[in-house]
């Protein structure tokens, strides 16, 4: 099955930096979803972006909807040690079939 | 509460004993799916169902099966499990196809 590229696979940064990740794909897509994975848990939705150009703030994450339909993109600043976990983007194509695709992941270290 | 429960949590097998992972939602939801999660490979999508007694196959559908005859079960099927079959299942529910899906917290399967 069809893969999103994300990138980058993995992150350690230092508690307080800003944080980029992104996810890119040849195919157009309706929706795009963030998830954050912690260990033991299952996903948990984080941010949902519904049209291309839209900009859209959960706290300290923010998450933009690529003008291309192409791809998206999350920015968490100031990070925290409990934003460690594997942030996962996915995206729901526009043709009809009620089927998300899920990007790979990256992994965050937060370091204190 | 909403949420999506799986059961069990964990789950260790030999190769040929059937088992069922079960998953309830009590949040009314339409559309529900189970994933496997391994390493590199992201989600990946084993069947999904867009409403009571209609299911459909993923993209992983071989060796399981699935049943949805009340909306708010999703249980997931191995007639006989192989070794392969070892990885972790999400079950996820949404109101539609084409809503944000919310995930259960897994169910680690291990086949020898």
């Amino acid at each position: 099955g069809q893969q999103l590229n994300q990138s980058p696979q993995s992150m350690f940064i230092q508690e307080g930096e800003d944080v980029s990740m992104n996810c890119t794909s040849s195919s157009i897509f309706n929706t795009w979803l963030w998830y954050k994975q912690e260990p033991g848990e299952g996903p948990v939705l984080l941010i949902a972006l519904y049209k291309a150009g839209e900009l859209t703030s959960n706290g300290r994450l923010t998450a933009q909807f690529g003008i291309t339909r192409k791809d998206s993109f999350l920015n968490i600043s100031a990070s925290i040690p409990s934003d460690v976990g594997i942030y996962f983007c996915a995206g729901l194509r526009s043709s009809g079939t009620y089927k998300y695709i899920f990007g790979t992941g990256t992994r965050l270290k937060v370091l204190a | 509460e909403a949420q999506v429960t799986q059961n069990p949590r964990y789950l260790i097998t030999v190769t040929g004993k059937k088992l069922t992972v079960t998953c309830s939602q009590n949040m009314n939801h339409e559309y529900m799916s189970w994933y496997r999660q391994d390493p590199g490979l992201g989600l990946r999508q084993i069947y999904y169902s867009m409403n009571v007694e209609v299911t459909d196959k993923g993209d992983v559908p071989e060796g399981y099966k699935v049943s949805r005859k009340e909306k708010r079960n999703f249980p997931l099927i191995l007639e006989s499990p192989s070794p392969n079959q070892t990885s972790l299942y999400f079950c996820a529910s949404s109101f539609t196809g084409s809503s944000p899906l919310h995930f259960g917290n897994g169910t680690r399967l291990t086949v020898t």
